[in-house]
């Protein structure tokens, strides 16, 4: 049974970036046809769509972040991972791994989500 | 960018009552209209996507339907476990927004 399963810093400072990893157990995150990617949800607050990404490097970002956002996928450790950079009290939020399907735009699994607190 | 609303932010009902959350977009998305529901310190779960294709182990009871701007998620018999945010979400077009949500308590 597939699962995701986020890492990464609970704690980052204004400014600096963000860097979080999704690893993929139970099935492989290459060859497949899924996309890869991330959501966010403030506290108390709704859901954003963050972006997605194919193993092979293609994909899409939500526009308002996209100058601040890169997705990347590491095949060989079956792991996708998320940078945001010059981060603000703005990014606190809990961060969500999810899957979709190739041809879809719903996210069928996810992560059970890390909170991340931007904060000096 | 397409704008969600939800209708009622809140609902309060009781086990077995027949339960509807209304789901609007700024402009038309065909059928391209998924819901979720999340509960409290949990992710959210897939529910109906496509806006009436019920996913795979979630319940009969929950059943989605409409076209083009207003969709509808519909509980049958809400049971106790059916408590939590219902968030629909449009895959019409980037960026692919979520509604804010309809919280249901059970009375």
């Amino acid at each position: 049974q597939l699962q995701l399963q986020e890492s990464g810093p609970g704690l980052v400072k204004p400014s600096e970036t963000l860097s979080l990893t999704c690893t993929v157990s139970g099935g492989s995150i290459s060859g497949s046809n899924y996309y890869w990617g991330w959501i966010r949800q403030p506290p108390g607050k709704g859901l954003e769509w963050i972006g997605s990404m194919y193993f092979s490097g293609s994909g899409s970002y939500h526009p308002s972040l996209k100058s601040r956002v890169t997705i990347s996928v590491d095949t060989p450790k079956n792991q996708f991972s998320l940078n945001l950079s010059s981060v603000t009290a703005a990014d606190t939020a809990v961060y969500y791994c999810a899957r979709r399907p190739r041809g879809d735009w719903y996210f069928d699994l996810w992560g059970h989500g890390t909170l991340v607190t931007v904060s000096s | 960018d397409i704008q969600m609303t939800q209708s009622p932010p809140s609902l309060s009902a009781s086990v077995g009552d027949r339960v509807t959350i209304t789901c609007r977009a700024s402009q038309t998305i065909s059928t391209f209209l998924n819901w979720y529901q999340q509960k409290p310190g949990k992710a959210p779960n897939l529910l109906i996507y496509t806006a009436s294709n019920l996913q795979s182990g979630v319940p009969s009871r929950f059943s989605g339907s409409g076209s083009g701007t207003d969709f509808t998620l519909t509980i049958s018999s809400l049971q106790p476990e059916d408590f939590g945010s219902y968030y629909c979400q449009q895959s019409f077009s980037t960026p692919f927004a979520f509604g804010p949500g309809t919280k249901v308590d059970i009375k």
